[in-house]
């Protein structure tokens, strides 16, 4: 069965610092890679995903994330945060062809003035 | 267009009690879920459902039953409350051609059992 580890349950940082989310997740099979964000009072909404090809995939709203299948690792970054980032974070895994989605524990981003 | 939307948002019980949360999707999608929210656990599935008529058990079923009479709608009831059941829930849905990709989440219900 597929898991998921996310690091660290909250991340501090000043506006404008970079910022890294870290994501470990266990599988013995194939997996499709997910991150989800979730603004206070709001359901989740998709932020970015790796289904195959390019390791590194992107957001509209300049969040990136690195498939590191060695690693089996896939952590979120950012390179200068906003206030408007503020939220809480869930990495996600499905096996390939799978009917269920996996969620880790989730990372809550607060981005301070 | 609505997409996935969730009754009550809100709702307080006493141990013991039972109630029924509702979700609606207007999507036609054929997969449905329901996850647990709780403080350091991310999202736990409860129940899902792959197309109406169907249901399957989660990682965290025990206490819940779950219906899916009608393809758009998808109930979670709890028959008799505890206070462990007190969490966020929220219902999801997917046209199951990518789950992940394609999951459709609605804004959530606050139960809290005292």
């Amino acid at each position: 069965a597929q898991s998921v580890t996310q690091l660290d349950s909250q991340v501090p940082v000043f506006e404008e610092a970079p910022v890294e989310l870290r994501c470990n997740y266990s599988s013995s099979v194939s997996v499709y890679l997910f991150w989800y964000v979730q603004y206070p009072n709001q359901g989740l909404q998709l932020l970015l995903k790796y289904l195959s090809g390019s390791t590194l995939v992107e957001s509209i709203n300049g969040f990136e994330a690195e498939f590191n299948k060695s690693q089996t690792s896939f952590h979120l970054r950012k390179p200068s945060v906003h206030i408007s980032d503020t939220a809480e974070y869930f990495c996600a895994v499905s096996k390939k062809g799978a009917q269920k989605l996996v969620f880790g524990q989730g990372t809550r981003l607060t981005i301070n003035p | 267009n609505a997409g996935v939307t969730q009754t009550p948002k809100f709702r307080v019980l006493k141990t013991g009690q039972s109630m029924t949360l509702l979700c609606a999707q207007d999507m036609n999608h054929e997969y449905m879920y329901w996850y647990r929210q709780d403080p350091g656990m991310g999202l736990r599935l409860i129940h899902y459902s792959v197309g109406e008529g169907t249901t399957a058990k989660g990682e965290v079923p025990d206490g819940y039953n779950v219906s899916r009479l009608k393809k758009q709608n998808f109930l979670l009831g709890l028959e008799s409350a505890a206070p462990s059941q007190t969490s966020v829930y929220f219902c999801a849905s997917s046209d199951g051609t990518l789950i992940g990709e394609k999951l459709f989440f609605g804004s959530g219900t606050q139960l809290s059992v005292l």
